[in-house]
């Protein structure tokens, strides 16, 4: 069965540093998303993607961040100068669209701060 | 403000029992919701969609949704020490909006 995955599972980097997170969505999804979880919160909804531009971001998706589709399969998301609030659960989604709304998760990265 | 509230639980319930989840959603323009399932530390894991007011049925699932209360639930039916996690709900509007998801509610199956 396809499925949603991820890379690296776990980063670590430094305060002021930037990162990028990989997924690769299951073939032939149109939609994108990604999401965060804090330690014991909720997750929440970071940003989605369609047809190669931003459809919707939230509040949490300032300047600091920024998604990318570099070919037809990878799905990235950039945190340019992380901070320790940003230490959290990644998760990469993808839907299939067509009417078919159902978001299917990876299996998430690990960021770490210090 | 978008919210969807559930109980945190945690919610106890004996093993071959009826779980119920229910959650409430403030957003009226919501129009597609679902019920994920997350074990610790790992990813949600998509368990149904409702689209439409009623009830729908998969295997030992059971979804119900009642817009005009703003209302969804889950039923889990025979419940199994394998179902025990947390239950997130989420909701969204159409096209390529994301998920609001609720805090979950954590089940615990009693053997």
């Amino acid at each position: 069965e396809p499925e949603v995955t991820q890379t690296p599972s776990h980063q670590v980097t430094q305060m002021g540093q930037e990162v990028i997170l990989r997924c690769v969505p299951i073939s032939n999804h149109l939609y994108f998303y990604w999401y965060r979880q804090i330690l014991g919160q909720k997750v929440e909804f970071l940003v989605s993607f369609y047809n190669n531009e931003i459809s919707e971001k939230s509040e949490i998706f300032d300047d600091q961040f920024s998604v990318e589709r570099p070919d037809g399969s990878n799905f990235t998301l950039k945190i340019r100068s992380t901070k320790l609030e940003d230490s959290a659960m990644y998760f990469c989604a993808s839907s299939p669209g067509g009417g078919n709304y159902e978001q299917y998760f990876g299996p998430g990265t690990r960021l770490t701060v210090t | 403000q978008k919210e969807v509230e559930q109980n945190s639980g945690p919610l106890s319930v004996p093993e071959g029992a009826i779980a119920s989840l229910n959650c409430t959603y403030s957003d009226r323009g919501s129009q597609s919701f679902f019920w994920y399932r997350q074990y610790s530390g790992k990813s949600p894991e998509l368990i149904m969609s409702i689209y439409s007011n009623g009830d729908k049925e998969d295997g030992r699932f059971t979804a119900q949704l009642n817009k005009a209360s703003q209302y969804v639930s889950l039923l889990i039916r025979d419940s199994q020490p394998s179902d025990s996690a947390t239950y997130l709900c989420a909701v969204k509007r159409g096209g390529a909006d994301g998920l609001t998801f609720g805090k979950g509610t954590h089940l615990i199956i009693q053997p």
